[in-house]
């Protein structure tokens, strides 16, 4: 258990609709970084905040928005969703903000688009 | 911006016996070198990583790297596989300034025969 917790499990839902998911990281991490995981692109980043600011950017589409709360938890947008977005959401978070910090990972939450 | 190259998508190997997984990086500014192990359904666990000094890195599970710069290489070895390895290794690089994602590869499915 890497204590960074994501909600839901599993998300099924139909084209065009829009979900929310939720990442709560490890206590006293500051940074939340979100990935996508598809059989086509592998894993990628998608966007990192760090203390509520947006701290950096990936290939992350304009139909997808996050944000940080003050309570440091996260949430992950996903509007007008298409089939291609069908895939393994992970939330990472970090102590702090830099490369030499360890990123745990959730367990992630498979988004199923019909 | 950087890459990394896992060569092998799958490797079977019987139990007992050692292993390499291969990695490749590319990069035009120094970075900081990872592997991470995908268990079946579970996130993603940081296996070790290298920052800086030695180039032979230790981590978890009886796993080892070796950073080799005029390479671009940090292959993972371990001399003595166990079917709990069976899992999905990904090897990651992030730069070790300013944007610090992480950037995958599209990691190695390691079998362990018995």
């Amino acid at each position: 258990d890497s204590g960074v917790t994501q909600t839901p499990k599993h998300l099924i839902t139909a084209t065009g609709q829009r979900v929310t998911l939720r990442c709560s990281p490890r206590s006293g991490d500051l940074s939340v970084y979100w990935y996508q995981q598809s059989l086509d692109q592998g894993l990628q980043f998608l966007i990192q905040y760090y203390n509520g600011e947006e701290r950096a950017k990936g290939n992350i589409l304009e139909r997808f928005s996050a944000q940080q709360f003050p309570d440091l938890h996260s949430e992950l947008n996903l509007s007008s969703l298409e089939l291609g977005d069908s895939a393994l959401y992970f939330c990472a978070s970090s102590v702090g903000t830099g490369g030499m910090y360890e990123q745990y990972f959730g367990p992630g939450t498979r988004l199923t688009v019909t | 911006a950087q890459s990394v190259t896992q060569l092998d998508s799958q490797v079977p190997v019987f139990e007992e016996a050692p292993v390499e997984l291969r990695c490749n990086y590319s990069s035009s500014v120094s970075v900081y070198l990872f592997w991470y192990v995908q268990y079946p359904n579970q996130g993603l666990q940081l296996l070790l990583k290298y920052l800086s000094g030695s180039t032979l890195v230790k981590g978890i599970n009886g796993f080892e790297a070796e950073f080799n710069k005029s390479q671009t290489s940090f292959h993972l070895r371990k001399p003595s596989v166990h079917i709990s390895d069976t899992a999905e290794y990904f090897c990651a690089v992030s730069p070790n300034f300013g944007n610090e994602k992480l950037t995958f590869g599209t990691g190695t499915r390691l079998t362990i025969i018995p």
